[in-house]
């Protein structure tokens, strides 16, 4: 069985500023994937960044990057050089790497960009 | 051209009435899925079909019934509306069932906001 969960319901940053966004997780799966999906207020379900479990090296994606802790199970999300077109709900998701898929969500972080 | 397209976008309807919602991929995909969002935002699944078959069926209400003519095309249809369906439903569709790089990244629809008076 997998959980996620993102314990901030809502944050805020100033344009250009850094902000970074809580994840964790648990699962019985030895292999996985951990996700990160932006929805705007357009509702559509945007990947933002993957990572795969047994990758020890965190994935970037050009301001985007993540903060992978294995044993804490924990996967933060960091938005760098914050713009004004990151407002939206962020969520954080989970996917055994084999066997059905079942892409397991954290309940979300609104990020709101301050101008 | 849009990779995963559902029909229709908005629904407004009564309980007690039938609707079904339509989706299409067009990524070649082998396996799609429905997940409902609810007020909270909360996303679950419902169903998830690999080539046709029912893989995941996620203790739904019978009331809903999916249905996957080919492996491009997964549709719900939902009898008896009640007020607790109102929901966005996303379509989703992913290369296979896993256990290869990349298998299991899903490509969302749009989402059809239902809601139920």
């Amino acid at each position: 069985a997998q959980t996620v969960t993102q314990s901030q319901p809502e944050m805020s940053v100033q344009e250009a500023e850094t902000v970074t966004l809580s994840c964790t997780y648990d699962t019985s799966e030895s292999d996985y994937y951990l996700f990160w999906y932006k929805q705007p207020p357009s509702r559509q379900m945007i990947l933002v960044i993957r990572q795969e479990a047994y990758k020890q090296q965190n994935a970037t994606e050009n301001r985007f990057s993540v903060n992978f802790q294995k044993a804490a199970k924990s996967f933060s999300l960091k938005i760098s050089d914050s713009q004004l077109g990151d407002a939206a709900m962020y969520f954080c998701a989970s996917n055994p790497f084999q066997g059905a898929q079942k892409l397991v969500f954290g309940q979300g972080t609104r990020l709101t960009i301050n101008p | 051209d849009t990779a995963v397209s559902q029909t229709p976008k908005y629904l407004v309807t009564q309980m007690g009435n039938d609707k079904s919602i339509k989706c299409e991929q067009n990524l070649g995909h082998d396996t799609m899925y429905w997940y409902k969002q609810d007020s909270k935002k909360f996303l679950k699944i419902m169903f998830s079909y690999n080539n046709k078959e029912l893989i995941i069926n996620e203790t739904v209400p019978n009331r809903f019934s999916p249905k996957s003519p080919d492996k491009a095309h997964l549709n719900l249809h939902i009898n008896s509306l009640e007020l607790g369906d109102s929901a966005v439903y996303f379509c989703a569709s992913s290369p296979q069932t896993g256990g290869a790089t990349g298998a299991n990244v899903l490509t969302f629809g749009a989402g059809s906001r239902l809601t139920v008076l």
